[in-house]
């Protein structure tokens, strides 16, 4: 692995259907981020982890939840996936949360019909 | 309120310089981004101001104004590959990057 990956690259759900994003670092950096793209949109946050072992809220958090059991993962679950959960969502990730620069995984296109 | 304002679309040409402003008004301050994104690709990221002035880094420069709220994104001698989108990001008090929608680039040649 180098840098940051996330898994799957795109995925088609079904409504009410649980869902976990996968995203895993090798960078060994302690603030993580989970943000979902819309068109004509900026980039919003739904949950960040500042160090393993913690996470916090962001701009978008409702039906969305996440872990940091290690440094690496940072997975994001859709509990019960609705329509407006359609979205391309990114995982980033930086030194620590002040740094002034994250870095993005490719992304994973999530289609919820 | 937080807000990051920036347009929508630009088209330039290529070998022309082309400058892309971004205002922001956000809870807090702790620098401003950059961050490029092609069609169907992930950010990445290209500069980072926190002081007044103009940061250079090859074709690209970024200026920010804490001030006036305002900073600028400026390509030279633009080439095809820089058909992009060109995201404008505060951080704020929280260090939390509150991010406007991009201006998408397009260049013609």
């Amino acid at each position: 692995i180098a840098g940051i990956t996330q898994a799957p690259t795109s995925q088609i759900l079904a409504a009410g259907r649980r869902m976990t994003l996968r995203c895993t670092q090798d960078m060994r950096h302690n603030a993580m981020y989970w943000y979902r793209q819309d068109l004509g949109l900026g980039l919003r946050l739904i949950h960040y982890s500042n160090t393993a072992g913690t996470t916090g809220k962001g701009e978008v958090p409702d039906g969305y939840s996440v872990s940091r059991a290690n440094t690496d993962d940072f997975p994001l679950t859709l509990a019960s996936a609705v329509p407006s959960q359609t979205s391309v969502y990114f995982c980033a990730s930086s030194p620590k949360t002040s740094y002034n620069e994250q870095f993005f995984g490719p992304g994973t296109r999530l289609t919820v019909l | 309120g937080q807000n990051i304002d920036q347009p929508t679309e630009m088209t330039a040409t290529e070998g022309a310089i082309v400058q892309i402003n971004c205002t922001y008004q956000t809870s807090g301050f702790n620098g401003l981004f950059w961050y490029q994104q092609h069609a169907g690709e992930a950010p990445t990221f290209l500069s980072y101001n926190v002081l007044d002035g103009l940061e250079e880094k090859g074709r690209f420069s970024s200026f920010l104004s804490r001030s006036k709220g305002y900073s600028y994104l400026l390509l030279k001698e633009l080439q095809m590959k820089d058909s992009a989108s060109y995201l404008c990001a505060s951080m704020d008090s929280n260090y939390q990057l509150i991010w406007g929608a991009g201006t998408k680039l397009i260049i013609k040649p």
